[in-house]
């Protein structure tokens, strides 16, 4: 397909354990993007890919999470020691980022639960 | 505090009628707006992008307004569908082309019954 994908749709995991989680961002977009999403929020930035590097990380609430990104296409979502508060859906963006395209487009996202 | 606020809530209407929704942003410097469609599980897809020299810009039913000097946008959406039920969401950039500075509103959540 031509769109975003994530994988996977559903990640049930115990607290205290490590997932990962990862985006197929559309083919040629050098941007990604990830954010957090929790029931009736808007989605929540973390991490933003330009290429290979992670151009602005602000967004990460801790050291427990970490993103890579190390052939600037596929990028992975990885979260330590997971916590209760840490199940959210997990969406992750692309885009191409040249003026005046700097359309994000949006995968389904991954519903991590946290048990 | 940049923030950008939207009503109604909630809202439901019947199929094939019109609906409007709302957007209130004191964001500033503002670049551009974006007017997201949400389904339930899925990722938002974007409807609209407007900067503020535009007033209005359409994607078949739907019809978005901005009024840059009183920060307020509103998504029109025409003869509606069943298939129009999901959450709008009012995104608002203050600078341009960094999506990773998005402010993000609550989003109105739309339920077109039969």
């Amino acid at each position: 397909g031509a769109g975003v994908s994530q994988t996977p749709s559903n990640k049930v995991t115990e607290k205290g354990k490590y997932v990962e989680l990862r985006c197929d961002p559309i083919s040629g977009h050098t941007a990604l993007y990830w954010y957090r999403q929790s029931l009736g929020q808007g989605p929540e930035f973390l991490i933003y890919f330009q290429g290979t590097g992670a151009a602005d990380d602000s967004g990460l609430p801790n050291d427990r999470f970490f993103a890579v990104r190390p052939e600037g296409s596929v990028s992975t979502l990885k979260i330590q020691r997971t916590e209760r508060g840490d199940s959210a859906v997990y969406l992750c963006a692309s885009s191409l980022n040249r003026f005046g395209s700097y359309e994000q487009y949006f995968g389904p996202g991954t519903r991590l639960t946290v048990t | 505090k940049n923030q950008v606020e939207q009503s109604p809530q909630s809202l439901i209407i019947l199929e094939g009628k019109n609906c409007t929704l709302q957007c209130n942003y004191t964001v500033s410097p503002f670049s551009n707006l974006r007017w997201y469609k949400q389904d339930t599980g899925r990722g938002p897809v974007s409807l609209t992008i407007m900067t503020f020299s535009e007033n209005t810009k359409s994607n078949g039913r739907y019809t978005a307004t901005l009024d840059a000097d009183t920060k307020q946008s509103s998504l029109h959406i025409t003869a509606s569908q069943l298939s129009d039920s999901a959450s709008y969401i009012c995104v608002v950039s203050g600078s341009a082309g960094i999506n990773r500075k998005l402010i993000w509103g609550l989003g109105t959540s739309l339920a077109v019954n039969p």
